[in-house]
């Protein structure tokens, strides 16, 4: 089983500060790799796809990038939208999730 | 406009039983695999069962310990979820999902496991 380290668990930022979040794979998954956005009592939002392609219609202030076994989501200029938990997702073999970063505004 | 809607949810006592049901339209299901993934209250993401386009291949979570069934109606374009033996830590909301490219989640459903 692949396994999905992400961190850190929670952060706190101030609003136009540059976020990073990392996830690591237990082995190689080449891109396979999403980022998602979920907000409270909603569905996980896809904004990343393949490491680094964002989804339509998602801000560019998010991005993704890495390949085989490191990962990092970043968030340009955080907003106050834009609290939510996000998680990473390896799909390479089945599916496997980070554990999720719990992103509030300080 | 791709739509999955999950039904199927609700109250059970432990030991009992629950067939969780996931509707898609907006695109060849057929053509796709598709997953269930399940959040409990609190917690992260979970993924627990993938079925191939065809039915032919299915895979679960090593933590379900053979409760669970997946299975798919491609005439129906639906997939299902059979939950046997139900236990609290069942407690969750139920995601299917389609696989990529482009995945699509549906919006859940809650399923209770409590006396």
């Amino acid at each position: 089983d692949i396994q999905m380290t992400q961190s850190p668990s929670s952060l706190s930022a101030s609003v136009g500060d540059r976020v990073t979040i990392t996830c690591q794979a237990s082995q190689d998954i080449s891109n396979y790799l999403n980022w998602y956005q979920q907000k409270s009592g909603r569905a996980p939002k896809l904004l990343i796809y393949d490491a680094s392609n964002l989804e339509t219609g998602v801000p560019s202030r998010f991005s993704g990038s890495g390949s085989g076994t490191d990962f990092t989501f970043t968030i340009s200029s955080l907003q106050p939208e834009d609290i939510a938990t996000y998680y990473c997702q390896q799909y390479d073999n089945l599916w496997t999730f980070g554990q999720g970063t719990k992103v509030e505004i300080k | 406009e791709v739509q999955l809607v999950e039904s199927g949810g609700g109250l059970v006592k432990p030991g009992g039983s629950l067939r969780l049901s996931c509707a898609a339209s907006g695109f060849s299901f057929s053509s796709y695999s598709m997953n269930w993934v399940r959040q409990a209250p609190g917690k992260g993401l979970e993924w627990i069962s993938s079925i191939s386009s065809s039915g032919s291949y299915i895979y679960y979570a090593d933590s379900l310990k053979g409760r669970f069934t997946i299975s798919r109606d491609n005439a129906k374009n639906s997939l299902y979820l059979q939950m046997n033996s139900l236990r609290a830590e069942d407690t969750a909301v139920y995601y299917c999902a389609r696989d990529p490219p482009s995945v699509y989640w549906g919006q859940g459903t809650l399923v209770t496991v409590s006396s």
